[in-house]
C-alpha cells in the first residue's frame, strides 16, 4: 500500500532563517507532488506542484521554492523566512492519469517568530 | 466568485442525528468530487470520492452529485461524536493536475 511520510510535525524557527520541509511517498511509482498551506480556520493553497522529478509548477510567487531531486521527494524550501510564512504545510500525492484521489501526509506546523 | 463555495459552519448536533455538508462549484468542467475529513492539526483524510451524478455509498456516508445543478453534499447517518472535525470538499478536471477545494465546514457532534 501507499504511504506519505512528511516531517516535522512543528517547527518553530525565526525570521530570517532557512526552511526545509520534506516528503516522501511510498509504494507508487511516478506520482504527482504536491505542497499546499493552510492558514488557521481557512482552505487549502496550492502552493508547488511537481508531475516529474525536476519539474516543477510554482502557483504563488512568493519567498518558498520547491524541488524534487528524486521520483518520490519533494522539497519545500526558503532562504529566509517571513513571519507571513507561518502556516500548516501540506504535502500530498496522487497516482498519474487519475484525478479522483488526492491523499495527504499529516502535515507541519510551522511558526515564524 | 471562488469556484468552489462551503459554508464554514460551524454547524453543531446532538449525537445520532444526520448530518448534511454541502458545497456548491461554478465551473461545469469539474468532473472529480471528493470529501476529506480533517481533524485538528492533522493532514485531511480522503473520506469518498465520485466521477458521476447521483449517489455513493460507504457505511454511514452517502456523497451525492448533482452536476446539473453544480451541487454536491455529504450525508453523515448517525453521527458520533468522532465525527466532530472540518469538513472539506474537493473538485478536479480531466487531465488536469490541480484541485479546488472548499473552505471547509466545522462540524461539532454533541454527546
Amino acid at each position: 500500500s501507499q504511504t506519505i511520510h512528511q516531517w516535522p510535525a512543528t517547527l518553530v524557527q525565526p525570521v530570517g532563517s532557512p526552511l526545509s520541509l520534506e516528503c516522501t511517498v511510498e509504494g507508487t511509482s511516478n506520482p504527482n507532488l504536491y505542497w499546499y498551506r493552510q492558514a488557521a480556520g481557512r482552505g487549502l493553497q496550492l502552493l508547488f506542484y511537481s508531475v516529474g522529478i525536476g519539474q516543477i509548477s510554482s502557483e504563488v510567487p512568493q519567498n518558498l521554492s520547491a524541488s524534487r531531486p528524486q521520483d518520490r521527494q519533494f522539497i519545500l524550501s526558503s532562504k529566509k523566512l517571513l513571519l507571513s510564512d507561518s502556516g500548516f504545510y501540506l504535502c500530498a500525492w496522487k497516482p498519474q492519469g487519475t484525478n479522483e484521489k488526492l491523499f495527504f501526509g499529516s502535515g507541519t506546523q510551522l511558526s515564524v517568530l | 466568485q471562488k469556484e468552489v463555495e462551503q459554508d464554514p459552519g460551524p454547524l453543531s448536533v446532538p449525537e445520532g442525528a444526520i448530518v448534511s455538508l454541502n458545497c456548491t462549484y461554478s465551473n461545469s468542467a469539474f468532473q472529480y468530487f471528493m470529501w476529506y475529513r480533517q481533524y485538528s492539526r492533522k493532514g485531511p483524510e480522503l473520506l469518498m470520492y465520485t466521477y458521476s451524478s447521483g449517489n455513493k455509498e460507504d457505511g454511514r456516508f452517502t456523497a451525492q452529485v448533482d452536476k446539473s445543478s453544480k451541487y454536491i453534499s455529504l450525508f453523515i447517518r448517525d453521527s458520533q461524536p468522532s465525527d466532530s472535525a472540518t469538513y472539506l470538499c474537493a473538485m478536479g478536471r480531466h487531465n488536469f493536475n490541480k484541485f479546488y477545494f472548499g473552505s471547509g465546514t466545522k462540524l461539532n457532534v454533541k454527546p
